[in-house]
C-alpha cells in the first residue's frame, strides 16, 4: 500500500519568491513514481512534474522542480518565481510498481500574495 | 491540441434522476479513469478501462455505471443519483497503465471535469 503526506493545509507565499510544498511518501516498493498535480478554483487538474524512483537527477520543468530525497522518503515540489496564477491546490500521488493507481495526498493550498 | 474534455462542466439533476457524463479524448490514450472528488479531499478513483477491459474499484457504489464505446469516448452513468453524489467528477487519461523503469507514460491527464450537483 502507498501513502502520501502532506503536512501543510495552507501556504501563503509573496509574489516573485521561492515556495516549497512538502510531501513524504510512503511505499514498500522499489520501484514507484512521484507525480504532482496543480488544481485551480475551476476544478481541472493539471500535470505538473514526475519523477521516478530509478531516476538519479531530480526533475524539472519550467520553473517547477522537484526536490527527490529517497532516503528521507520525500519529493518536495519548489516552485520559482510564483506568480499570482500559481494560487490554486496542489496535490503530491504517487504509484507503485505494477500499479495504475495513484494515491493522492490531501493536498496543499497555495496563495500569492502580490 | 490534444486534450481531454468533459461535458457538460456544470450538471444538475434531481435526486434519483439518472444522469450521464460524458469524457473524450485525443491522446488516442489507452487507459481511461474516472474519479470522484468531493469537496476538500483528494480524488477518488471509481474505474477504469484498459482499451475494452473495465476495472471496477471494489469500493466502487453499484450505482455507478461506465461505457467505453470506443477509443476516444468514455461514459459515467449513475442511475439513481443520492444527495451524496454531488461532487467532482473527474476523467482521466493514461497512455499505459503497466509500470515499468520509466513511469511517463503511466502520467495521467485530466480533463476539467464536471461538477454535479443533486437536488
Amino acid at each position: 500500500a502507498q501513502k502520501i503526506t502532506q503536512t501543510q493545509p495552507g501556504m501563503f507565499v509573496q509574489e516573485k519568491e521561492a515556495v516549497t510544498l512538502d510531501c513524504t511518501y510512503d511505499t514498500s516498493d522499489q520501484s514507484y513514481g512521484l507525480f504532482w498535480y496543480k488544481q485551480p478554483s475551476s476544478g481541472e487538474m493539471i500535470f505538473l512534474i514526475y519523477q521516478g524512483s530509478y531516476d538519479e537527477q531530480n526533475a524539472t520543468e519550467g520553473r517547477y522542480s522537484l526536490n527527490f530525497q529517497k532516503a528521507r522518503k520525500s519529493a518536495n515540489l519548489v516552485i520559482s518565481a510564483s506568480q499570482l496564477g500559481d494560487s490554486a491546490m496542489y496535490f503530491c500521488a504517487i504509484a507503485g510498481a505494477g500499479s495504475y493507481q495513484l494515491t493522492f495526498g490531501k493536498g496543499t493550498k497555495l496563495s500569492v500574495i502580490p | 491540441d490534444a486534450m481531454v474534455i468533459q461535458n457538460p462542466r456544470y450538471q444538475v439533476t434531481q435526486f434519483g434522476k439518472p444522469v450521464t457524463l460524458s469524457c473524450s479524448q485525443t491522446l488516442n490514450h489507452n487507459v481511461m479513469y474516472w474519479y470522484q472528488q468531493k469537496s476538500s479531499q483528494a480524488p477518488k478513483l471509481l474505474f477504469h478501462y484498459y482499451d475494452k477491459d473495465f476495472n471496477n474499484e471494489a469500493d466502487t457504489p453499484d450505482n455507478f455505471q461506465s461505457r467505453r464505446p470506443n477509443t476516444s469516448f468514455c461514459f459515467l452513468d449513475i442511475r439513481s443519483p443520492g444527495l451524496g453524489d454531488a461532487a467532482m467528477y473527474l476523467c482521466a487519461t493514461s497512455r499505459t497503465k503497466h509500470m515499468g523503469t520509466s513511469y511517463s507514460k503511466n502520467i495521467q491527464y485530466f480533463g476539467a471535469g464536471t461538477r454535479l450537483s443533486v437536488l
